[in-house]
């Protein structure tokens, strides 16, 4: 079974500086995808980034890009010039299955704060 | 609107009642999911249900919970006898079907939840 581990429960970066969000993940799939989730205080689920697992470049998206190393199964997320509205939970989340099957399994999460 | 809509926002129920959570996905949407996330901790797969296949129900905690998807669209999870530890955001979120070419990513679109305290 897939499984999705975020190892930093909590990180603390000064506003402006870049910050790695670190995500290993387990699959035994050949195909699969990965995203980046982030939940401000408000609750809501926003979609940040993609990486599908034969795209042979990064994703990036703005400030957001993912370093994907294919080989240790990880994909970490860097956000560049942090800004004090980054301050939130942020979930590494895989696809579960293949083609039309979507079932996202969802890391522990890990909760940044941005400080001015 | 536009995006997923969840009913009710906010619900305190006593121990042993049951509880009805609706959920009403973007038009269109062929998939929608069901996750629960208890304070502090990530979010944990109930269910999925996509088009008319069967729903993959393998994250539902026990027999307590089930959930249906009428006419491919809106969808009730329901929560009998809930007990203490049922607490926590239910949130529902829907996708279109991935195809590679038009839809590469998948990405789920969530609602805001519905936040259930059983007392």
């Amino acid at each position: 079974a897939q499984k999705i581990t975020q190892t930093q429960p909590g990180m603390f970066v000064q506003e402006k500086e870049a910050v790695t969000l670190d995500c290993t993940y387990d699959t035994s799939d050949q195909s699969y995808g990965l995203f980046w989730y982030k939940q401000p205080s408000s609750g809501e689920m926003i979609f940040l980034i993609y990486q599908g697992s034969y795209d042979e470049q990064n994703a990036t998206e703005g400030r957001y890009s993912l370093n994907f190393q294919k080989a240790r199964k990880s994909a970490n997320l860097v956000i560049s010039a942090s800004q004090l509205g980054d301050s939130a939970m942020y979930f590494c989340a895989m696809r579960d299955g293949r083609g039309g099957a979507q079932k996202l399994v969802f890391g522990q999460g890990t909760r940044l704060t941005i400080n001015p | 609107g536009a995006g997923v809509s969840q009913s009710p926002s906010n619900k305190v129920t006593e121990k042993g009642k049951d509880v009805e959570l609706r959920c009403d996905p973007i038009s269109g949407h062929t998939a929608l999911y069901w996750y629960r996330q208890s304070l502090g901790q990530g979010l944990e797969f109930l269910i999925y249900f996509q088009g008319n296949s069967a729903p993959d129900k393998s994250g539902l905690p026990s027999d307590r919970f089930s959930a249906e998807r009428t006419g491919g669209s809106v969808s009730t999870l329901t929560i009998q006898r809930t007990q203490q530890e049922d607490s926590a955001v239910y949130l529902c979120a829907s996708s279109q079907r991935r195809k590679l070419a038009e839809n590469p990513t998948g990405e789920l679109f969530f609602g805001e939840g519905s936040r259930l305290t059983v007392l």
